[in-house]
């Protein structure tokens, strides 16, 4: 399987504050990256496809970015609804889906 | 606008089959290029992908759990069931149900699961 590592777990941050989540696959996945959101509770949401497109409706201060086995998610000024755990997951080997363990942000 | 809505007894005894239900909304889970998959978060750990099954009712599982692993389609009541056989206590997770959808790149399509159920909390204990 391919593991797909987070960093950090969790950040503490600031409103307006530059955030950026790393994602770093065990092997080559290509382009094959999902972003997703989740806050307390909530449903996952889907942010980002292919590693850089935004899914419709997304605001455009979230940015994706990487191919091969290192992908990075940008927040480009965070705001009080942006904090809530980040998870990647890569579809290259799909059906056979796996996901990172999550990015929590924080105030 | 797609919803799911996850169903279920919060509360297996180990040995017993975990049974889940995903209610569907606002799509039909017999039409359309799309799938169905179960992904479940134990507490305080990641995702993980259980299985999948098609709008004609094919599936495909995780093979860490494929043995005890069953999906199904109730298309009368546009409802994805689960099945888990012989539950242990690494089974407790919350359970979530969501669409697994291909987008268009530029090079291929990539699979994303674009719609979520919020999750059901399962505890497996006696």
């Amino acid at each position: 399987d391919i593991q797909m590592t987070q960093s950090p777990s969790s950040l503490s941050a600031a409103v307006g504050d530059r955030v950026t989540i790393t994602c770093r696959a065990s092997q080559s996945i290509d382009n094959y990256l999902n972003w997703y959101q989740q806050k307390s509770r909530k449903a996952p949401k889907l942010l980002i496809y292919g590693a850089s497109t935004l899914l419709s409706g997304v605001p455009s201060r979230f940015s994706g970015s990487g191919s091969g086995t290192d992908f990075t998610l940008t927040i480009s000024s965070l705001q009080p609804e942006d904090f809530a755990t980040y998870y990647c997951q890569q579809s290259y080997t799909a059906p056979l889906y796996t996901f990172g363990q999550g990015t929590k942000v924080e105030i | 606008q797609v919803q799911l809505q996850e169903s279920g007894p919060g509360l297996v005894k180990p040995s017993q089959t975990l049974s889940l239900t995903c209610a569907v909304s606002g799509a039909s889970i017999s039409r359309g290029s799309y799938f169905w998959s179960w992904i479940r978060q134990p507490a305080g750990k990641g995702l993980e992908w259980i299985g999948r099954i098609s709008t004609s009712g094919n599936t495909n599982y995780n093979p860490s759990l494929k043995s005890r692993v069953t999906l199904s389609l109730d298309t009368s009541k546009n409802q994805i069931s689960l099945k888990l056989s012989s539950v242990t206590a690494a089974d407790t997770a919350i359970y979530h149900c969501a669409r697994d959808t291909s987008f268009p790149m530029l090079r291929g399509v990539i699979s994303s699961f674009d719609f979520w159920g919020q999750g059901t909390m399962v505890t497996v204990s006696s």
